[in-house]
This record gives structure tokens, sequence and C-alpha cells, in this order.
């Protein structure tokens, strides 16, 4: 089944705490993106990828890293998290076009409800 | 200056009615993709539909259509024949090139 997979799925932790997401997905997309989404603001990009090893900034980056050294998967890092960063998370993929520049419906993961004390 | 509008927070319709839920944009780039997502209580999020900048007839898929007109910069969702578990929260995205940008959702109510 094609799908994007999240874990955790819930986290509580404390300020300061490292702590990793994982996102990966099973159908070969060169797109990985990481999203937030908090009530009346719609979802926000934090980070995308166009490739393996290619990554690139969204709206709301600060605070979070990423790193795709495979194609399939796209962990989201918080070195040191902070209550602001309560949120929920969404990973998405998709294809790319042939230009190269030019994505097409993203697949969302389940997302991952994180709440930092 | 927002790129997607959604100006709606809230609407409500009875089942087997159709509702519009509206979309403005704004970019300057010609080459660009709308996309229309779902996301009910659960909280997945479910991808509707999708017009590209040069597609010349408006999207279509089921009971979902977009009606695209370019020149206002509108992009906005039809659902005909409304059912209960058509109520969901509803986002516009838009894409220039490979940042996705999304507006603030409008909750659809449908009722019996």
């Amino acid at each position: 089944e094609a799908q994007v997979t999240q874990n955790p799925r819930y986290l509580i932790t404390v300020t300061g705490k490292k702590l990793t997401v994982t996102c990966s997905q099973n159908m070969n997309h060169e797109y990985m993106s990481w999203y937030r989404q908090d009530p009346g603001l719609g979802l926000r990009q934090i980070y995308y990828s166009m490739n393996v090893e290619v990554t690139d900034k969204g709206d709301v980056p600060e605070g979070y890293k990423v790193s795709r050294k495979e194609k399939r998967n796209f962990p989201l890092i918080l070195e040191s998290p902070s209550p602001n960063q309560t949120s929920l998370y969404f990973c998405a993929s998709s294809l790319v076009g042939l230009g190269g520049n030019q994505i097409y419906e993203q697949y969302f993961g389940p997302g991952t409800r994180l709440t930092v004390t | 200056a927002q790129k997607i509008t959604q100006t709606q927070p809230g609407m409500f319709v009875q089942e087997k009615e159709a509702v519009t839920l509206d979309c403005t944009y704004d970019t300057s780039d010609p080459s660009y993709g709308l996309f229309w997502y779902k996301q009910p209580s659960s909280g997945e999020m479910i991808f509707l539909i999708y017009q590209g900048s040069y597609d010349q007839q408006n999207a279509t898929e089921g009971r979902y259509s977009l009606n695209f007109q370019k020149a206002r910069k509108s992009a906005n969702l039809v659902i005909s024949a409304s059912q209960l578990g058509d109520s969901a929260m509803y986002f516009c995205a838009i894409n220039e090139g490979t940042a996705l940008i999304f507006g603030k959702g409008t909750t659809l109510s449908v009722s019996s």
C-alpha cells in the first residue's frame, strides 16, 4: 500500500530535550516536506527536499533541522524543543515534474501531535 | 501579503445541496498549481483536486469541481450534492515551483 508513515504519532516532551520525528514514504517520490498545523494558521511549511541531499527552508524553519540521506526518509529534528513548537506536524511527499521545479499532489502522513512542556 | 486567502471561516449547508468554498490567491509566477485538501475531524489530510495554471478546462473529480478564474485569481471549490461525510476543514493551497502554501482553511458543516 502506498503510504507516508510518521513516528511517533503522539509525543509529550520537556523543553530542551532533543527529539526526532521520522517520516518514510514507499512511493519513490523525489519531493518530501514537513508542515506544522496550528489553530487559525493553517499549515505552514517548515522544510522541504527536492531529492536526496537537497533540502531547503520553508516559511517557518527556525528551531528545526532536517536531513535527506535516503530517498524514502526525511526525519525532522528538534535540537532543543520549546513550548512554541507544540503543534501538529505533517510529513508529505510527491512526485516532481519533468522540469524539476513543479510538484504535484502531496500525499500526507497521519500526523504527529507534539506537546512540549 | 497572503498568498492564499480563504475568507469563509465556516460554512453551513444541508445534505444534497451544493456548496462553494472560496479561495483567492496571489502570485506573479505564470506557472503554478492550485490544490484543495480535506481534513476531517480524524486529522488526516486528503487530496481532493488539482488545477494547473495552464489548464484550459476546470478540474473535476467526482462531486468536486474547481471554478478556476485565472484573471480574478480565484480557485473556488464546488461540492455538489453534499453528504454528511463532507463535514470537515477544507484547505486551498498554491505551489509556485517547489513551495506549497496553504490557506487558513474553511470549516464545512453539513446537516441532515
